[in-house]
């Protein structure tokens, strides 16, 4: 099984504030990495499939890159309506997909 | 508008039986595999389970195979779990979701693109 890990857990940024979050897998996957926000009592929202690509009408502050094993979100210039839980999602082994542990964004 | 409604949770006895159904509207449901995701109470999310647009290949995670059954009725528009043997550690809130992809270079990047809002199933005596 594909495992995969995010850094940090949490954090507490600001509005205006550049965030970017790490996501690892326990083997090579390509650029086979999805992910996703979660707000509280909400389903997930896929926000980047493919490692990079911006799913349709996902603002533009979100961005991701990486290949191989090591991945990163960043959200450029954080909003209030960002605060969330994100999770990374390996599709590498799909159907069988694995998703990180998440990484919970909160207001400083 | 695309949307997939969910149903079916409840609270249920230790070794019971539910059965939860995804109702889908506003696309070509049966163009699209579709899987089942859970969240524990507090937990992040765990995939369940996923079924071909036609039927024609099912998965499960080693933690419900051989007590969890996935189908579909795609007449119907609608996904089902069939949950039996329930134990407290499948109490958790149940998304389906259908799965896209994106085709780079003739290989496939999956994803899911659309989820239900849930539907929560309480494993407790």
């Amino acid at each position: 099984d594909i495992q995969m890990t995010q850094s940090p857990s949490s954090l507490s940024a600001s509005v205006g504030d550049r965030v970017t979050i790490t996501c690892r897998a326990s083997q090579s996957i390509s650029s086979y990495l999805n992910w996703y926000q979660q707000k509280p009592g909400k389903a997930p929202k896929l926000l980047i499939y493919a490692a990079s690509s911006l799913q349709s009408g996902v603002p533009s502050r979100f961005s991701g890159s990486g290949s191989g094993t090591d991945f990163t979100l960043t959200i450029s210039s954080l909003q209030p309506e960002d605060f969330a839980t994100y999770y990374c999602q390996q599709s590498y082994s799909t159907p069988e997909v694995t998703f990180g542990p998440g990484t919970k964004v909160d207001i400083k | 508008e695309v949307q997939l409604v969910e149903s079916g949770g409840g609270l249920v006895k230790p070794g019971g039986s539910l059965r939860l159904s995804c109702a889908a509207s506003g696309f070509t449901f049966s163009s699209y595999s579709m899987n089942w995701v859970r969240q524990a109470p507090g937990k992040g999310l765990e995939w369940v389970s996923s079924i071909s647009s036609s039927s024609s290949y099912i998965y499960y995670a080693d933690s419900v195979k051989g007590r969890f059954t996935i189908s579909r009725d795609n007449a119907k528009n609608s996904l089902y779990l069939q949950m039996n043997s329930l134990r407290a550690e499948d109490t958790a809130v149940y998304y389906c979701a259908s799965e896209s992809y994106y085709d780079s270079s003739g290989y496939h990047h999956y994803y899911m693109d659309v989820w239900g809002k849930g539907t929560t199933v309480t494993v407790s005596s």
